[in-house]
């Protein structure tokens, strides 16, 4: 069956430090890009990193960037998104996304909710 | 960039009716580079159209998408019960990719 899942959220303080994983399944993770998208309660879905399939391309938002990194383990078929300096407004539900031959957003996974707070 | 926004905000609708979604862009998208998804509590984002017109696999064909350049339109032919959730447009055509802040379709 093919599937994303992801796992690692959970409550953590402001400033501190969390990773995500995304274990793929049921395709060949290495032949996709991927991104990290989120979705705070009550609000939208906003982008937050991609990564090209063989790794060598990223990017991440503004409002996450030199704070978030995104990698993926192609041995592992899983994404991750390292997150530090964590901050109340990072609290959101984070799906893995993977991104489809004409570059929409064509597999999502159920997502892993980070509450940030003190 | 792009900023996209979406009308109305809420719909409120019976089943067996029509439903049509809007969404416009702040600049022309590129190559039609935008798609809708449906979103549920609890649930994953479903892509239902990209390419501005392309129904997913899997996807009823009473589900589908128009437009071009700044406009943008999902229609629902005739609404399921399975179907009142709310709706994201998406442009992946530039970076960074944005979504709009989402319709609802709930039941009248």
């Amino acid at each position: 069956q093919v599937n994303m899942v992801e796992s690692g959220g959970g409550v953590v303080q402001p400033g501190r430090s969390l990773r995500l994983s995304c274990v793929a399944s049921g395709f060949t993770f290495s032949n996709y890009d991927a991104h990290w998208v989120r979705q705070a309660p009550g609000k939208g879905l906003e982008w937050v990193a991609k990564i090209s399939y063989d790794g060598a391309y990223k990017s991440h938002a503004d409002s996450v960037k030199g704070r978030f990194s995104i990698s993926r383990d192609d041995s592992k078929s899983t994404l991750y998104l390292q997150m530090n300096s964590l901050r109340i407004d990072d609290t959101a539900e984070y799906y893995c996304a993977r991104e489809g031959l004409v570059r929409e957003f064509d597999l999502w996974g159920q997502g892993t909710l980070v509450t940030v707070s003190s | 960039d792009i900023v996209l926004t979406q009308f109305p905000g809420t719909l409120s609708l019976s089943p067996g009716e029509k439903a049509t979604l809007s969404c416009r862009a702040s600049q022309s998208v590129t190559s039609a580079y935008l798609a809708w998804y449906q979103k549920k509590p609890g649930q994953a984002p479903r892509l239902l159209i990209y390419g501005a017109a392309t129904r997913a696999t899997g996807i009823p064909d009473r589900f589908s998408g128009t437009g071009s350049g700044t406009d943008f339109t999902l229609t629902i032919s005739k609404l399921e019960s399975e179907d009142f959730a709310v709706y994201y447009c998406h442009q992946y055509g530039k970076s960074p990719p944005t979504f709009g802040p989402g319709t609802g379709v709930d039941i009248k």
